[in-house]
């Protein structure tokens, strides 16, 4: 099984700030099969990125990610108000796919 | 637009059975392009993957849940069903049911990808 660590486990920030998160591997993910995705309270997680870099449908370009082998970052460029959420990544380069356990970006 | 939609009880006693079924709209089931998973989360904590059908009815699990889950799809009602035996306080989470595009392919099987549309989640408790 792949283990995902994400740090920070908090980010505190202000709308127009750049977010970093990481998620880190326990070993190589392969073909940078590396999802993120975002949860809003009370909401099923919306996907943001797949394949380490490539955007979903809809997704705002603020949002990039990069990465590969065991380390991965989403990027958010300059925080939206409606940015503050709950961040987490996903494996799916094996046969068990696996979650992160996220990083919650809040309002500083 | 694809819909899903979980539905069941939302409370159970321990040592019974959870049984969730996701109803799918908007789009077919029978596509050989997805796989079609459940996944969980207990209040206040992280996703869990549980398990993964494809339309064929072939299916794999969580090992760490292997032992008590059974996933399986009914394709003439566009719906794919989740139960889960002798259930206990730690099973208490929301359920997703999701489609995943098709990802890691070893040499002889291909397996779930990323998820791309959510069911809105139910909660299921477990106590008695």
């Amino acid at each position: 099984e792949i283990v995902l660590t994400q740090s920070p486990g908090t980010l505190s920030l202000s709308p127009g700030e750049r977010a970093t998160l990481s998620c880190r591997a326990s070993q190589s993910v392969s073909s940078s099969y590396l999802a993120w995705y975002q949860q809003k309270p009370g909401q099923a997680p919306r996907l943001l990125i797949y394949g380490a870099s490539s955007r979903a449908t809809g997704i705002p370009d603020r949002f990039s990610g990069s990465g590969s082998g065991t380390d991965f970052t989403l990027t958010i460029s300059r925080l939206e108000p409606e940015d503050f959420a709950v961040y987490y990544c996903q494996q799916y380069g094996s046969p068990w796919t696996t979650f992160g356990g996220g990083t919650k970006v809040e309002i500083k | 637009q694809l819909q899903l939609q979980e539905s069941g009880p939302g409370l159970v006693k321990p040592s019974e059975t959870l049984s969730l079924t996701c109803t799918v709209s908007g789009g077919s089931i029978s596509s050989s392009s997805y796989y079609w998973g459940w996944i969980r989360q207990p209040p206040g904590k992280g996703l869990e993957w549980i398990g993964s059908i494809y339309y064929s009815g072939s299916t794999y699990y969580n090992p760490s849940l292997k032992s008590r889950v059974t996933i399986s799809v009914d394709t003439s009602k566009n719906q794919f069903s989740l139960k889960l035996s002798s259930v206990t306080a730690a099973d208490t989470a929301v359920y997703y049911c999701a489609r995943s595009l098709i990802g890691y392919c070893s040499s002889t099987s291909c397996y779930a990808g990323y998820f791309d549309y959510w069911g809105q989640g139910t909660l299921v408790t477990v106590s008695s």
